[in-house]
């Protein structure tokens, strides 16, 4: 069974710019998530994916970063315009869903360097 | 409010050393628990899980947790340790009748030297 892919895995941008992420989760799974994890902290939810629909985006900052998971399968996160303290790595994961929600697994990630 | 604290941010020790990674949860609700390990550069991969029944739970690569409901702990133990095992290490935990998704602890760095 294939894992959960990402791309790219580094990217270093200058602030101001704009990135994007891609994730394709494991297949089958209904839910989708991102994580932002900065540098000495746990990874931090930033928005949930079942199929096609957002369950949460409280903790995503709205005024710059946004994210679509058209069709229900793979995903793009996109920051726009970048700043300093978006710097982290940005995990996606996948869960079946359901009663299963808890058992996620995660992507290797893509590391966000903003100059 | 429900949280997750992991005390220790580096644990240094020597090869085949016992060791122990504390976490401990605060709660009004039922809980699940997990240990997640987290290599140089890699995501994160699902060492052990505690849902319910018996309090000690065996996971891969040796390790072992053990659930404290009075103590509101999930302590992370492996007897014996080598190089490899250098990683960081996260605690989460999945709040029962939430949303279910893990909150996830600061991480302990484990440092395994020769």
């Amino acid at each position: 069974e294939a894992g959960v892919a990402q791309s790219p895995r580094y990217k270093i941008i200058e602030k101001r710019q704009s990135v994007a992420f891609w994730c394709n989760p494991i297949s089958g799974h209904a839910t989708l998530y991102w994580y932002q994890q900065i540098l000495g902290q746990g990874p931090k939810l930033l928005i949930q994916f079942q199929n096609n629909g957002v369950v949460d985006d409280s903790q995503l900052p709205k005024d710059r970063f946004s994210a679509e998971r058209l069709k229900g399968v793979d995903s793009t996160l996109k920051i726009q315009p970048a700043k300093l303290e978006d710097s982290a790595v940005y995990l996606c994961a996948s869960s079946l869903g359901g009663t299963e929600l808890y058992e996620q697994y995660f992507g290797p990630g893509t590391r966000l360097t903003v100059t | 409010a429900q949280s997750v604290t992991q005390l220790d941010s580096q644990v240094p020790v020597f090869e085949e050393a016992p060791v122990e990674l504390r976490c401990n949860y605060s709660s009004s609700v039922s809980v699940y628990l997990f240990w997640y390990v987290q290599y140089p550069n890699q995501g994160l991969q699902l060492l052990l899980k505690y849902l319910s029944g018996s309090t000690l739970v065996k996971g891969i690569n040796g390790f072992e947790a053990e659930f404290n409901k009075s103590q509101t702990s999930f302590h992370l133990r492996k007897p014996s340790v080598h190089i490899s095992d250098t990683a960081e290490y996260f605690c989460a935990v999945s709040f029962i009748g939430g949303s279910y998704i893990p909150t996830f602890g600061r991480g302990t760095s484990l440092i395994v030297h020769p």
